[in-house]
């Protein structure tokens, strides 16, 4: 079975400053990968996915996040913190879109 | 096109009772879930269906049936609530070749 792991429950950054959200994979056959984001009071709402393509993935709200096989990671970054970034992320893998394992989550608080 | 449609959005139970959360998907996907969000727990999943007629539990899936009769249509029964049960609740679907859809979560009480 896959799993996925999400190190720190909760990430803490300043405005404008670099956003590193760390998500690790176990998978024996190329994964597919997401990131998703939950507001508060809210469902969750795709932020990108890899599919085998590049291994550089470009999602919304200037998030990306890098496949790399030789670490079984896929760590979302953004290059500059805003306010609205602050919310819950979910890292998601799906080895063959039949079923879906999620990480524990990661809160990202942002401080003016 | 309405995606993945889950009702009620809200739900109060007193212990004991039964209820059935409904979730339909219009988007032909095989795959359909129910996963339970708790704080701290992240998304852990109850149920898993890869199509009519079949089903298989998930992490958690004490407490709780599933049955897939049609391709649209995956409803959750909370047999007998307890507050143990306390959760918001996704259905989520999927496809070849796509993420995970969600739909819009119940957040369930049970007192």
């Amino acid at each position: 079975a896959q799993s996925v792991t999400q190190l720190g429950s909760h990430v803490s950054v300043s405005e404008g400053a670099l956003v590193l959200l760390r998500c690790n994979y176990s998978s024996s056959v190329p994964p597919y990968l997401f990131w998703y984001v939950q507001y508060p009071n809210q469902g969750l709402q795709l932020l990108l996915k890899y599919t085998s393509a590049a291994t550089l993935v470009k999602g919304i709200n200037g998030f990306e996040a890098e496949f790399k096989k030789s670490e079984t990671s896929f760590h979302l970054t953004k290059p500059s913190a805003h306010m609205s970034d602050a919310a819950e992320y979910f890292c998601a893998v799906s080895d063959n879109f039949n079923k879906f394992y999620f990480g524990s989550g990661t809160k990202l608080n942002v401080k003016p | 096109n309405a995606g993945v449609t889950q009702t009620p959005k809200f739900q109060v139970l007193k212990t004991g009772q039964s209820m059935t959360l409904q979730c339909a998907q219009d988007m032909n996907h095989e795959y359909m879930s129910w996963y339970r969000q708790d704080p701290g727990m992240g998304l852990r999943l109850i149920h898993y269906s890869v199509g009519a007629g079949i089903t298989d539990q998930g992490e958690v899936p004490n407490g709780y049936n599933v049955s897939r009769s049609t391709t649209e249509d995956f409803p959750l029964r909370l047999l007998s609530a307890a507050p143990s049960q306390t959760s918001v609740y996704f259905c989520v679907t999927g496809g070849v070749d796509t993420e995970a859809f969600f739909g819009q979560g119940t957040r369930l009480t049970v007192v």
